[in-house]
């Protein structure tokens, strides 16, 4: 069965510093794979995908990149992070038909 | 008009009540749909896809999708106070690999 991993669950972080969240999916290959941020109350908001190694399209400009480098690996990062990058990161693989599956997400405080 | 609109609640039902949740759609998202339930502090979990008009069925579940009317809803018979969560709404265009999210309504059961 397929399963997605995602770390740190819980992460503090100055103004300024640098992030990196990792992905993995196992139990399946070539999955489009996804970063979305929610803030605090708010919806899901898409920040990047990505149909295959390499291939990273970006929904909304911020000082965020993403980059996968294995079939199943997807990367968050952040070369200096903002006050309002803080929230709860979520990465999620599907095949294409609209559903998608969650990692455990990740939490980030920006103080 | 949002893509995916969904009333943010709470919406509260008594415990072995029939809840009903409710999704409007514009027309670039018209093609499949999805229900996803997130407990608070824990990343979504896909609990319904539905694709053609009508009913859909799984356990207490029950997805209604009506295209006329761009309309899909959830409805959980026999709530319990386990399924207090937000639940979120998601649909997709054809060709598309990246499904729009409703910004979820707040389902409380109480006892």
């Amino acid at each position: 069965s397929q399963t997605i991993h995602q770390w740190p669950a819980t992460l503090v972080q100055p103004v300024g510093s640098p992030l990196s969240l990792e992905c993995t999916v196992e139990g399946t290959s070539n999955p489009n794979l996804y970063w979305y941020r929610q803030a605090a109350g708010r919806g899901l908001q898409l920040l990047f995908y990505s149909v295959g190694i390499g291939q990273i399209s970006s929904e909304v400009p911020q000082n965020l990149s993403a980059s996968r480098p294995q079939d199943r690996q997807f990367i968050l990062s952040s070369k200096k992070l903002l006050l309002s990058d803080s929230g709860f990161y979520l990465c999620a693989w599907g095949k294409g038909s609209g559903e998608l599956f969650f990692g455990e997400g990740s939490r980030l405080t920006v103080l | 008009q949002k893509e995916v609109e969904q009333n943010s609640g709470p919406l509260s039902v008594p415990e072995g009540a029939i809840a009903s949740l409710n999704c409007t759609y514009s027309d670039r998202v018209s093609q499949s749909f999805f229900w996803y339930r997130q407990y608070s502090g824990k990343s979504p979990e896909l609990i319904m896809s539905i694709y053609s008009n009508g009913d859909k069925e799984d356990g207490r579940f029950t997805a209604q999708l009506n295209k006329a009317s761009q309309y899909v809803s959830l409805l959980i018979r026999d709530s319990q106070p386990s399924d207090s969560a937000t639940y979120l709404c998601a649909g997709q265009s054809g060709g598309s690999y990246i499904p729009t999210f409703g910004r979820g309504t707040s389902l409380i059961v109480h006892p």
